[in-house]
């Protein structure tokens, strides 16, 4: 079964530069989910969103924007990255219009900043 | 206060023995989650309840609302389950919540 597909899967970047980092929902999934988890740090909620729409945000700093296109897909820009910013980020789906809240994990983007 | 409390927080155990995390919250939630998160990085989504039990072969997920706690079991632990295993609940206002999680080891 086709699963949750984020890229890259590893990336390297200097301080003050920009990143973009992809998801792509399983088919039919109307609900996507990122993550932050620092090194040896708990999941941090960052944002979601619903049919395209932004339908919550937890801590995502001013730096980093998101959006869900027209196929679902997803994809966080992060701007003037900072060490602080290396960490590995999950993305996640649900199929939510059938009250379905079971999240399917990406395998993760491992972002280094130098 | 955490919103989301686990514990143990680390368990050790042999091959074979019955192994119960537990998840308290002190938040009115939609929905919990227990998720499996292996040394590797990779996040399993292991159940998702908003009342009852669930099973899923070894793993059997309970969930007491009125007492807002939730209990992640494992039959015949095994070697390969040795992972972490995280709480994280949905709030009534749509924020998702994760405990600490609970770092298992299952001894050969």
């Amino acid at each position: 079964a086709a699963g949750v597909i984020q890229s890259p899967r590893h990336l390297i970047k200097e301080k003050r530069e920009t990143a973009t980092l992809k998801c792509y929902p399983i088919p039919r999934h109307d609900t996507v989910y990122w993550y932050q988890q620092g090194p040896g740090q708990d999941p941090q909620f960052l944002i979601s969103f619903y049919e395209k729409m932004q339908s919550d945000k937890g801590s995502i700093p001013d730096r980093f924007s998101a959006q869900q296109f027209s196929d679902y897909h997803s994809e966080l820009n992060m701007s003037s990255l900072e060490l602080g910013d290396s960490a590995l980020y999950f993305c996640a789906s649900s199929y939510r219009v059938f009250g379905g809240d079971t999240q399917y994990f990406g395998p993760g983007t491992r972002l280094t900043v130098l | 206060k955490n919103e989301v409390e686990q514990s143990p927080q680390n368990l050790t155990a042999q091959e074979g023995e019955f192994i119960t995390i537990n998840c308290s919250y002190s938040v009115g939630i939609s929905a919990l989650h227990w998720l499996q998160q292996h040394p590797g990085g990779g996040i399993v989504s292991l159940f998702m309840l908003s009342s009852g039990k669930k099973k899923h072969g070894r793993l059997i997920a309970t969930i007491n609302i009125q007492e807002k706690h939730s209990s992640l079991h494992i039959t015949a632990s095994h070697p390969r389950d040795s992972a972490v295993y995280i709480c994280a609940v949905r709030s009534l206002d749509d924020k998702i919540i994760f405990g600490k999680g609970t770092r298992l080891h299952i001894l050969p």
